[in-house]
């Protein structure tokens, strides 16, 4: 069956330094691909997204190219805040039935 | 716009009693809803699949007599948690999509669930 797999975390980076969060997934057909973003206590917010291969989708400075070739959808972010300190989940759309398959999520911390 | 609302955040109930959580689409119409749940430091698991006036859909190893889940509008799906254990403790977490749009879906902020 379709499914996510995401690096594991947490992941500790000072401010200003590079992010990149793995993620690849297995999928009949061509799904769509997500990156959410849930803060402490709060429910999950759509960060970015993207349809078809070769897409790019970004959003406050992050980025996720769709990699069908590699079967990848890595989040990069150039310059991370404290503020992106968060659990980042990767998840993918099975196109005929709409139901979301998540990775098991990463945990990113950063440090003044 | 798009905005998913739950209620309660967060509930503490007895073992052995029922507990009623409610997602409602507050400036859009859902023909459709999930509820996931979500174990600590863990990945959301899909538990049902819930559209608009029809019975819900469960995933394999939900057990549907457990878990009644209710779409009476467009805007309103309920779950009710029946004969709560301590094991049914956790953050349970709705979605809902547009209609017409099968895939993005808007999170509510989710319920903690704890049952003593």
């Amino acid at each position: 069956g379709d499914s996510v797999t995401q690096m594991e975390g947490p992941v500790t980076l000072s401010e200003e330094a590079f992010l990149t969060i793995n993620c690849t997934y297995t999928a009949t057909g061509y799904p769509s691909l997500f990156w959410y973003v849930q803060y402490p206590g709060e429910g999950l917010q759509l960060l970015l997204k993207a349809t078809k291969a070769d897409d790019k989708g970004s959003n406050k400075g992050f980025e996720a190219t769709y990699r069908k070739e590699t079967t990848s959808f890595h989040l990069e972010k150039g310059s991370v805040q404290v503020s992106d300190s968060a659990v980042y989940f990767c998840a993918l759309s099975a196109f005929n039935t709409g139901k979301l398959i998540f990775g098991q999520g990463t945990t990113l911390q950063v440090k003044p | 716009g798009a905005v998913v609302s739950q209620h309660p955040s967060w509930v503490i109930c007895k073992s052995g009693t029922s507990v009623k959580i409610e997602c409602r689409s507050l400036d859009f119409q859902a023909t459709t809803m999930f509820w996931y749940r979500q174990f600590p430091k863990q990945s959301l698991m899909l538990m049902a699949t819930s559209n608009e006036g029809s019975k819900a859909t469960y995933e394999q190893g939900v057990e549907k007599d457990k878990f009644l889940i209710n779409h009476a509008s467009l805007t309103l799906s309920t779950l009710t948690v029946t004969s709560a254990h301590p094991e049914d403790s956790s953050f349970y977490i709705c979605s809902a999509t547009l209609s017409g749009s099968r895939n993005e879906q808007y999170f509510g902020p989710g319920t903690r669930l704890t049952v003593t």
